[in-house]
């Protein structure tokens, strides 16, 4: 079983529209969780951390369960430049240099 | 804004053949690693540094060395190069503490024949 693990998609989804991903991970011990966005070819690129209450930025919204080890982001109004490889991260300090990725969720948003 | 920088962008390298893909930071980072990215396997630590002399392995380091003399550069080296290492090798860095961002470079293609 993969430490971390998301649905591959694609999520085909059209402007305008709320999409939501879910992430999932097995070390109960793990510290620290980000969202990174991973564009074709190119390299992964931060777009939130995710704190434990909870966190929003402009149209993303992240939630953590501690409880259930799942993580969530949620687009709102999704945009055509949204369309990317979103990737779940984990890490077991809080050091930040030993990332566990999930194998990423492809949005394809359409006009 | 050079931040983190490897060279090459993209490498044929024959089975057996040996090399090292470079990787420098200009952020003064502690925390340096070394990453590869296979098709729906997401990235994968192969090696990681807290600082300069200070290296330990990921979760794939078979095949692979590094080094860190310095804070700047981490080197990442293979030694004899197999079809199984043909990959994208991403580097990154970050300050380290709670929820530190990582900053990956725009990493290196490499194809072994």
């Amino acid at each position: 079983r993969k430490e971390v693990e998301q649905d591959p998609g694609p999520f085909n989804v059209p402007e305008g529209a709320t999409v939501a991903f879910n992430c999932t991970y097995s070390n109960s011990a793990s510290q620290s969780f980000f969202w990174y966005r991973q564009d074709c070819r190119k390299e992964p690129k931060l777009l939130m951390s995710v704190y434990s209450s909870g966190n929003e930025d402009g149209r993303f919204t992240a939630q953590l369960n501690r409880a259930s080890q799942y993580i969530s982001l949620l687009i709102r109004d999704s945009k055509l430049s949204d369309s990317a490889t979103y990737l779940c991260v984990v890490t077991p300090n809080n050091a930040g240099n030993m990332l566990t990725f999930g194998g990423g969720t492809r949005l394809m948003v359409k006009p | 804004n050079a931040g983190v920088t490897q060279t090459p962008k993209f490498q044929v390298l024959k089975t057996g053949q040996s090399m090292t893909l470079q990787c420098a930071q200009d952020m003064n980072h502690e925390y340096m690693s070394w990453y590869r990215q296979d098709p729906g396997m997401g990235l994968r630590l192969i090696h990681y540094s807290v600082g300069a002399g200070i290296t330990d392995q990921g979760e794939v380091p078979n095949g692979y060395n590094v080094s860190r003399s310095t804070t700047e550069d981490f080197p990442l080296r293979l030694l004899s190069a197999a079809p199984s290492q043909t990959s994208v090798y991403f580097c990154a860095s970050s300050y380290g503490g709670i929820l530190t961002e990582a900053f990956f470079g725009q990493g290196t293609r490499l194809t072994v024949v």
